[in-house]
């Protein structure tokens, strides 16, 4: 089935800094998600890419998809301490349902 | 309003002892999902339903078995409790093009004794 490759796995950063994670598939996706997980809580949709080379913003987070839909950013802008927690990015492969990727855990230093 | 229900939040059982978690959701969608995660690790698909379409991943021990009676419910029974079975287990559904965003419950976590 349909997997994709997540980096760093871990990430801690100073309040105020940035911070991004980063999907990877050695096939071209359909789509991706982005999903974030809250210590203690279950995962939470963000946002679903689709086309190639699309870029979409929440606020401070952006969410790109490669050009070749191969790859895949989220990108926090001056983390604050609500942003802890783990990012995942999932994906489906036509039959294949929803697999995550192994997720970037946030850690923000206040 | 919650949309994807789970019970118990917490469930303790016994080694070898079957357990049943149920999920239960108000969307009305076709596709339900169940996941165990373990700590610090993403989750794992078990399997899923395409309506009523049972559809296992590969490696799913044969100890976990599910049951959709109908849309809203969906039943994961574990039939013989081991200690590595000790997760957070997650129900999730999605909409029936399979491309949409999947809603979590809030889980089940179980312990092993």
């Amino acid at each position: 089935g349909q997997q994709v490759m997540q980096i760093p796995q871990y990430q801690h950063v100073q309040e105020g800094e940035d911070f991004t994670t980063y999907c990877n598939s050695s096939t071209t996706l359909s789509n991706i998600q982005w999903y974030k997980q809250r210590p203690g809580g279950h995962p939470v949709f963000l946002i679903q890419l689709v086309k190639s080379g699309e870029v979409k913003k929440q606020k401070r987070l952006t969410f790109q998809f490669g050009e070749a839909k191969k790859n895949s950013s989220l990108h926090i802008t001056a983390t604050q301490t609500t942003d802890v927690g783990t990012y995942f990015c999932a994906v489906y492969s036509g039959n294949t349902p929803l697999v995550f990727g192994k997720g970037t855990r946030l850690s923000v230093i206040a | 309003d919650a949309m994807v229900i789970q019970n118990p939040r917490y469930q303790v059982t016994q080694f070898g002892k079957p357990v049943t978690l149920s999920c239960s959701q108000t969307l009305n969608h076709n596709v339900m999902y169940w996941y165990q995660q373990k700590s610090s690790q993403a989750p794992k698909l078990l399997f899923h339903y395409y309506d009523k379409d049972f559809n296992n991943e590969a490696d799913t021990p044969d100890n976990f078995q599910s049951r959709r009676p109908n849309t809203s419910f969906c039943f994961l029974d574990i039939r013989s409790p081991g200690l590595g079975d000790a997760a957070m287990y997650l129900c999730a559904t999605s909409s029936l093009s399979g491309n949409t965003e999947a809603f979590f419950g809030q889980g089940t976590r179980l312990t092993v004794v």
